[in-house]
């Protein structure tokens, strides 16, 4: 079993809709949460970055972490096609280590 | 732009090769960690340096190996190289003691 599981999709979803994309983990060490967006094998892309339960918002994105359930989550509100691409979570115990990623989920938005 | 610099963006080699990818961190950055992106594998994380010094490993091969130089740019070797090896090879870096790892653009490595 994979330290961090996510679906893998395609999740396709029309323009203007609420998006949501999850991860689990089974390492309670994790302590930092991050989302990642990539584009066509491009570098990954820092969107989000969350340390405790609870949620962070940064404009159309909120991230979500539930830490005694092991579950996080990232809303994106009023997709647009721009948001195609691969959205992968991954965690970190603390500063100064690897990131553990989950396998990614790849999302199309249809104008 | 991220600030993490990667060359060359492709390579394109045969079995048996090496080859040599070079990372730029972003100004002020100590730590440089290596991942290895693969259609099957997800991205996988290989080696971290900090200021110089080797701080962890993940799943390298003995066939790669890595140093980062004085300036902080560091290096990726990948020798012996076989069909397997071909994938992406991302460069990230942080500092400041935060968490955040920021990627560079990546090196496609294509073993033909």
């Amino acid at each position: 079993q994979k330290e961090v599981e996510q679906d893998p999709g395609p999740l396709s979803v029309p323009e203007g809709a609420i998006v949501s994309l999850n991860c689990t983990y089974s390492n309670s060490a994790f302590q930092y949460f991050m989302w990642y967006r990539q584009y066509s094998r491009k570098g990954p892309e820092l969107l989000m970055y969350t340390y405790s339960s609870g949620n962070k918002e940064d404009g159309r994105f909120t991230a979500q972490v539930d830490k005694s359930s092991k579950y996080i989550s990232l809303f994106i509100r009023d997709s647009q096609p721009s948001d195609s691409a691969t959205y992968l979570c991954a965690m970190i115990y603390g500063a100064g280590n690897m990131l553990t990623f989950g396998g990614g989920t790849r999302l199309m938005v249809k104008p | 732009d991220s600030g993490v610099t990667q060359t060359p963006k492709h390579l394109i080699t045969a079995t048996g090769q090496r080859v040599t990818l070079r990372c730029s961190p972003r100004s002020g950055d100590l730590s440089v960690y290596w991942y290895q992106q693969s259609l099957d594998q997800g991205l996988q994380f290989l080696i971290q340096y900090y200021n110089g010094e080797e701080r962890a490993k993940g799943n390298i091969l003995e066939r790669f190996s890595a140093q980062q130089f004085p300036d902080l740019h560091s290096e990726l070797n990948l020798s012996s190289l076989e069909l397997g090896d071909s994938a992406l090879y991302f460069c990230a870096s942080s500092g400041g003691g935060r968490s955040e790892q920021y990627f560079g653009p990546g090196t496609r490595l294509t073993v033909t």
